[in-house]
């Protein structure tokens, strides 16, 4: 399975807007790359997805490097409960392999 | 929107016994997993069903066995269970159909976890 690297940790301001990275070198062709994040005690929550064009949802915007080996989640403007581990992912097949993510701290 | 529900959400069991996780989604989804996290880790796929009679072992299925017992249940059996097991297990669902199941362009919908002590 492909894998993903992303800072083990990051700090933002609240208010401000949050670009979380994530490297994907070994990316094939068929392979989405999503977003979920997990709050504390709780299960992951799903954010986002693309393929290859830039995506936004109510939630945030996923930025898709033209050759498809780096991507950045972005938010927009970060609010306290936006505090949690982020996990990107690359979807193949069935199956979602998660890395051990970026914990993302908001300061007031 | 009850989602995915997992029971137990929380359970200690000793050395050697034996347990069934159950997990059930109303979402109509095809495709059910089984993951366990440890302690300041992501997840780990245990076993996974892409579709109702169908089920596949996912990067830690040892001590495990799962039941997919109908479209919407997916139970998860720890037959003689170990320390190493205590972890906290997540059930999820994805919709699509059987033949997206290539592509994952779905996303997955998690329940909020069994917390599993094994002493």
């Amino acid at each position: 399975d492909a894998k993903t690297t992303q800072p083990n940790s990051m700090e933002s301001n609240e208010e401000e807007p949050v670009h979380l990275p994530c490297n994907h070198s070994t990316i094939s062709g068929t392979d989405y790359i999503h977003w979920y994040r997990q709050l504390p005690s709780q299960g992951p929550e799903y954010v986002i997805h693309g393929l290859t064009s830039n995506v936004n949802n109510r939630m945030a915007s996923l930025a898709i490097a033209e050759d498809r080996k780096s991507s950045t989640l972005i938010l927009h403007r970060a609010t306290l409960r936006d505090a949690a581990v982020y996990y990107c992912i690359l979807a193949g097949a069935q199956k979602l392999v998660f890395g051990q993510g970026t914990r993302l701290t908001i300061n007031p | 929107n009850a989602g995915v529900t997992q029971t137990p959400k929380f359970q200690v069991l000793k050395t050697g016994q034996s347990m069934t996780l159950q997990c059930a989604q109303d979402m109509n989804h095809n495709s059910m997993y089984w993951y366990r996290q440890d302690p300041g880790m992501g997840l780990r796929l245990i076993y996974y069903s892409a579709s109702e009679g169908t089920t596949d072992k996912g990067e830690v299925p040892n001590g495990y066995n799962v039941s997919r017992l109908n479209k919407r249940e997916f139970s998860l059996r720890l037959e003689s269970a170990a320390p190493s097991q205590t972890s906290v297990y997540f059930c999820a669902s994805r919709g699509g159909s059987i033949r997206d199941s290539l592509y994952s362009n779905q996303p997955q919908h998690f329940g909020d976890g069994t917390r599993l002590s094994i002493l």
